[in-house]
């Protein structure tokens, strides 16, 4: 089965510090890889996704990059937080592909910069 | 307007009530559609998804799908209190993408 680890859970930053969010993905090769952020009652914001090993593509502009070294491994960054970068980040994966796209996701790491 | 709009809530129904939890969606390329189920602090998990219109039924869950009105629909009957938590609807196209909406927490009261 298909499992996702994110880490860290939970994470306090001040503004301007850097910032590294690792998700790695089990069970599966070659997922299409995303990265998500949920504001507090909101839904999903989905921020980066990426169809194979260096292959970003960007939803919002933002103050976040990502990258994909590895086949399922997907790391989100930043040089310098902000306020408003606080939030729930999701990292998930697509579960086949063509016309079924339900995604799976992992734990979450909850960020709040200070 | 949002690609995909759900009904806000909160919702809070006693133990034993039907539940209703709605959203429209305004592309007509949208072709899968799905429910996710996600606890407090924790990552959504797929609850149910469709690509018909019409219902499909897993226990106490049915969802449905009205392509005509661009209107998906999730039923929880004997809703019960580990039914507790925000429901978010999700639709996906073939280009990879799924768009969320912003979710319902649903409280079932003992």
């Amino acid at each position: 089965s298909q499992t996702i680890h994110q880490w860290p859970a939970t994470l306090v930053q001040p503004v301007g510090s850097p910032l590294s969010l690792e998700c790695t993905v089990e069970g599966t090769s070659n997922p299409n890889l995303y990265w998500y952020r949920q504001a507090a009652g909101r839904g999903l914001q989905l921020l980066f996704y990426s169809v194979g090993i260096g292959q970003i593509s960007s939803e919002v502009p933002q103050n976040l990059s990502a990258s994909r070294p590895q086949d399922r491994q997907f790391i989100l960054s930043s040089k310098k937080l902000l306020l408003s970068d606080s939030g729930f980040y999701l990292c998930a994966a697509r579960r086949g592909r063509g016309i079924r796209g339900e995604q799976f996701f992992g734990p979450g790491t909850r960020l709040t910069v200070l | 307007q949002k690609e995909v709009e759900q009904d806000p809530g909160p919702l809070s129904v006693p133990e034993g009530a039907i539940v209703s939890l709605n959203c429209t969606y305004s592309n007509s390329a949208f072709q899968y559609f799905m429910w996710y189920r996600q606890y407090s602090r924790k990552g959504p998990e797929l609850l149910m998804y469709t690509y018909s219109s019409g219902n499909k039924e897993d226990g106490r869950f049915t969802a449905q799908v009205d392509k005509s009105s661009k209107y998906i629909s999730l039923f929880i009957r004997d809703s019960q209190p580990s039914d507790s938590a925000t429901y978010l609807c999700a639709i996906h196209t073939n280009a990879g993408k799924s768009t969320f909406g912003d979710g319902t927490t649903l409280t079932v009261k003992p």
